[in-house]
């Protein structure tokens, strides 16, 4: 079946830009999570949406950065004014949500951003 | 503080015997949940194996298996018959189902399987 994923795939931007990152969830999945990742790093956690209930934002690291979900479905990162240090990847996550292994996180293959 | 620890940034272990990542967290909440999650290096990261805190018996999905010892919040990756394809890095996350709402990620291991 189809998995979570991820648009662009690559995306090189110049200092200063904007950009959008998309995220198209596993169908059904009510939570979606996006982190980022950057070069041998762990993951770090931006935002997460759960249904139609307000996102928890506490994960993103600068007013430069916010999300929206449209109708519980797809999501887009948008970063603006993109700086160098926001070169990583960007992995978006969906799960089922409810409770136990419900929890498990479904990843999309990320989309790796490179600010120049 | 950090909430899940992983200290051993890179291990070896040779194909066809066993290797145990380790992981310990930090947590108030009484309810939560232990992931462990594989990231080789073609970067898409795969969920492995899940331990609820009240579960009371050790998780286990096929080779892969979780030293699950509450007492001391340590929540340790036992992997079986190492194969070379084991080779990636191992993230060990936790979610705290009344305190928070989203994942915290370890640092990970990164495992080489040697032939």
């Amino acid at each position: 079946g189809a998995g979570v994923s991820q648009s662009p795939s690559n995306k090189v931007t110049e200092k200063g830009k904007d950009v959008e990152l998309r995220c198209d969830p596993i169908s059904g999945h009510t939570a979606l999570y996006w982190y980022r990742q950057s070069l041998g790093q762990g993951l770090e956690f931006l935002i997460y949406f759960q249904g139609n209930s307000a996102p928890d934002k506490s994960g993103l690291p600068s007013d430069r950065f916010s999300a929206e979900r449209t109708g519980g479905s797809v999501s887009t990162l948008t970063i603006q004014r993109t700086q160098q240090e926001d070169s990583a990847v960007y992995l978006c996550a969906s799960s089922l949500g409810s409770s136990g292994d419900l929890y498990e996180q479904y990843f999309g293959p990320g989309t790796r951003l490179t600010v120049t | 503080a950090q909430k899940i620890t992983q200290t051993q940034p890179g291990m070896f272990v040779q194909e066809k015997e066993a290797v145990t990542l380790d992981c310990t967290y930090d947590t108030s909440d009484q309810s939560y949940g232990l992931f462990w999650y594989k990231q080789p290096s073609s970067g898409e990261m795969i969920f492995l194996i899940y331990q609820g805190s009240y579960d009371e018996q050790n998780a286990t999905e096929g080779r892969y298996s979780l030293n699950f010892q509450k007492a001391r919040k340590s929540a340790n990756l036992v992997i079986s018959a190492s194969q070379l394809g084991d080779s990636a890095m191992y993230f060990c996350a936790m979610r705290e189902y009344n305190y928070g709402q989203n994942f915290v990620f370890g640092p990970g291991t990164r495992l080489s399987v040697l032939p």
